[in-house]
């Protein structure tokens, strides 16, 4: 079936550190990937659209300055998660659109800023 | 603003028992409704509700959708401590396919 591979499942790194997340489309192309954050004990917020080939759309009140989305094919978009603070430690999941099909999503990625 | 809201927000039950999930949803564009299973990573697709299937069952779990009163709920039957989990009511909206996710009911199924 469908997967969406998502790397790292875990980091920890220094306050001020960039990162990078990757999320990948194995067997289908996706023109459009989500990108979600979740809180502990909370439900997923969605955080951006990710469309190939163009500029992504942000949610209100997410800072687009402050977590780059980039969508460069159609079985890749990258999340970077610039200058992180301890407040930025979350779980951060991505899904592919899959048309009517439910989306798809990856295993999250766990974020812990020291 | 899209929102999903779902109850109970926590619920413990016996091994054997049967479970009701509660999921109401004030949207625009409505495109579909889904539930999801979520253990220790991201969640698994469980079921995906529309216009044109309002009832879905697979084995001990089956779900419907009321869209005139804008709800839904999730059924888990002779429940097993393997179903403890949180569970994701999400509805779908618009042309770009947006998720808008309810705030989860963490059920645990005891022993």
């Amino acid at each position: 079936g469908a997967v969406v591979s998502q790397h790292p499942s875990w980091v920890i790194c220094k306050s001020g550190t960039s990162v990078k997340i990757e999320c990948r489309s194995l067997d289908f192309q996706a023109t459009t990937m989500f990108w979600y954050r979740q809180f502990p004990k909370q439900s997923l917020m969605l955080m951006a659209t990710s469309n190939e080939g163009s500029k992504a759309t942000y949610e209100q009140g997410v800072e687009k300055d402050k977590f780059l989305i980039n969508h460069a094919s159609l079985t890749l978009s990258t999340l970077t998660v610039t200058s992180a603070h301890p407040e930025d430690s979350s779980f951060y999941i991505c899904s592919a659109d899959r048309g009517n099909q439910p989306q798809h999503f990856g295993d999250g990625t766990r974020l812990s800023i020291l | 603003e899209d929102k999903v809201v779902q109850s109970p927000l926590s619920l413990v039950v016996h091994e054997g028992d049967t479970v009701t999930l509660n999921c109401s949803y004030e949207v625009t564009n409505f495109r579909s409704l889904l539930w999801y299973k979520q253990e220790k990573k991201a969640p698994t697709f469980l079921f995906m509700l529309t216009s044109s299937g309002i009832e879905k069952k697979s084995g001990r779990l089956s779900s419907i959708l009321d869209k005139k009163e804008l709800s839904s709920i999730l059924n888990i039957t002779a429940t097993q401590t393997g179903d403890s989990a949180i569970y994701l009511c999400a509805v779908e909206t618009g042309t770009a396919s947006k998720l808008t996710f309810g705030t989860g009911t963490r059920l645990q199924v005891t022993l």
